[in-house]
């Protein structure tokens, strides 16, 4: 099956200081990647959808500013959380479709856990 | 819009009892419906979705779903649960829409 991975599992940081996410999609193209975002207890929120090549679409609410994402390949994504805060701490999760599907299936990472200090 | 209803937070069961997780949709277009249960610190694992055709839909684990358009439901079911299920449970709309999620408990 389809897999896909995200580094770092898990970051600590400092608050004021910048945090990259990436996201690989390790045995297809990514047509299309989606980065969510999981508060405690609580379902995905889904953050952006991005296409390789092309500015990301955010959601509503979320500051394109302050979390900034680059599709640079058909199997990179990454996120960064721009001059982050406490309350940017959560559970950040990935995932991609392929070009081939047409049936909006994705395919999701293992998660980044975020806590600034 | 489009939306997803889990009514259930949270659902404790005993080993081996059947289980029946609920989830109702509501959508405007044609949609397509999937389970994805999580582990702690994980992400997402697809356990089986609906896209088409039979409404009993089969999928991993022993887990299967029943789409009711009348009804707007896709109800997720296991006729015996073992201490190995208990997760989270998201039901989810087109791919990107999810619900609240429910937490499975399965107590020895």
């Amino acid at each position: 099956g389809a897999v896909v991975s995200q580094h770092p599992s898990r970051v600590i940081c400092k608050s004021g200081t910048s945090v990259k996410i990436e996201c690989r999609s390790l045995d297809f193209q990514a047509t299309t990647m989606f980065w969510y975002r999981q508060f405690p207890k609580q379902s995905l929120m889904l953050m952006a959808t991005s296409n390789e090549g092309s500015k990301a679409t955010y959601e509503q609410g979320v500051e394109k500013d302050k979390f900034l994402i680059n599709h640079a390949s058909l199997t990179l994504s990454t996120l960064t959380v721009a001059s982050a805060h406490p309350e940017d701490s959560s559970f950040y999760i990935c995932s991609a479709t392929e070009r081939s599907l047409g049936d909006n299936e994705q395919f999701f990472g293992p998660g980044t856990r975020l806590t600034v200090l | 819009a489009q939306s997803v209803t889990q009514l259930d937070s949270q659902v404790p069961v005993f080993e081996e009892a059947p289980v029946e997780l609920r989830c109702n949709y509501s959508s405007s277009v044609s949609v397509y419906l999937f389970w994805y249960v999580q582990y702690p610190n994980q992400g997402l694992q697809l356990l089986l979705k609906y896209l088409s055709g039979s409404t009993l839909v089969k999928g991993i684990n022993g887990f299967e779903a029943e789409f009711n358009k009348s009804q707007t439901s896709f109800h997720l079911r296991k006729p015996s649960v073992h201490i190995s299920d208990t997760a989270e449970y998201f039901c989810a709309v087109n791919g990107y829409i999810f619900g609240t999620g429910t937490r499975l408990k399965v107590l020895a």
